[in-house]
């Protein structure tokens, strides 16, 4: 059964480093997804992409962060100058095309600013 | 913020039904009922949605009022790996960004 994939699993990282969290969403998929979850509190959504341009983003998603489909497989998520707060695990997602689709997730990139 | 409103958590014996109700009272005509769950930690995991009937697959049945104001999620035989917080979302539009509550924590026993 396909599935969304995401590296690292775990990340470190010292405040104000750079991040990119890689996700590989199913192969035939045309909607893309970044949401998070601080530990303890509820999955929240970032930024939804489609047709290689953000289609929504939350207002968590400042210039802070950014989103590229850069080879057409890979969806990453770059997080520059991290924060204390940037804590969390962050999850990818996607959909087929065509309306009211679900979304399927990936297990996940924990990232741990130090 | 979240559209639904869902108990905070439950208990269900194993091997027993488990019904998780939700609360949408302002559901538009164009919005489907979805139902995600996630297991400590992992990736939220699809597992139905409805628009006005009823619908049933190989992992729940979900149960939605004729006004639709309202809908339980059906667990016909629970297991202990069923534990889990499951989440009631309301969305429109293809596409759409999922706007997660805090779910219902459902704790399947032995």
């Amino acid at each position: 059964e396909p599935e969304v994939t995401q590296t690292p699993s775990h990340q470190v990282t010292q405040m104000g480093q750079e991040v990119i969290l890689r996700c590989v969403p199913i192969s035939n998929h045309l909607y893309f997804y970044w949401y998070r979850q601080i530990l303890g509190q509820k999955v929240e959504f970032l930024v939804s992409f489609y047709n290689n341009e953000i289609s929504e983003k939350s207002e968590i998603f400042d210039d802070q962060f950014s989103v590229e489909r850069p080879d057409g497989s890979n969806f990453t998520l770059k997080i520059r100058s991290t924060k204390l707060e940037d804590s969390a695990m962050y999850f990818c997602a996607s959909s087929e095309p065509g309306g009211y689709n679900e979304q399927f997730f990936g297990p996940g990139t924990r990232l741990t600013v130090l | 913020d979240a559209k639904t409103t869902q108990p905070t958590s439950m208990d269900c014996a194993e091997g027993r039904a488990a019904n998780l109700p939700c609360n949408h009272s302002t559901i538009s005509g164009n919005e489907y009922v979805y139902w995600y769950r996630q297991i400590h930690s992992q990736g939220p995991q699809y597992i139905i949605h409805g628009l006005k009937n009823n619908e049933t697959n190989e992992m729940a049945s979900l149960i939605i009022t004729e006004d639709r104001k309202s809908s339980t999620l059906i667990l016909p035989h629970a297991t202990l790996r069923d534990t889990a917080v499951y989440y009631c979302i309301v969305q429109s539009n293809q596409g759409g960004k999922l706007i997660f509550g805090q779910g219902t924590e459902l704790s399947v026993k032995p």
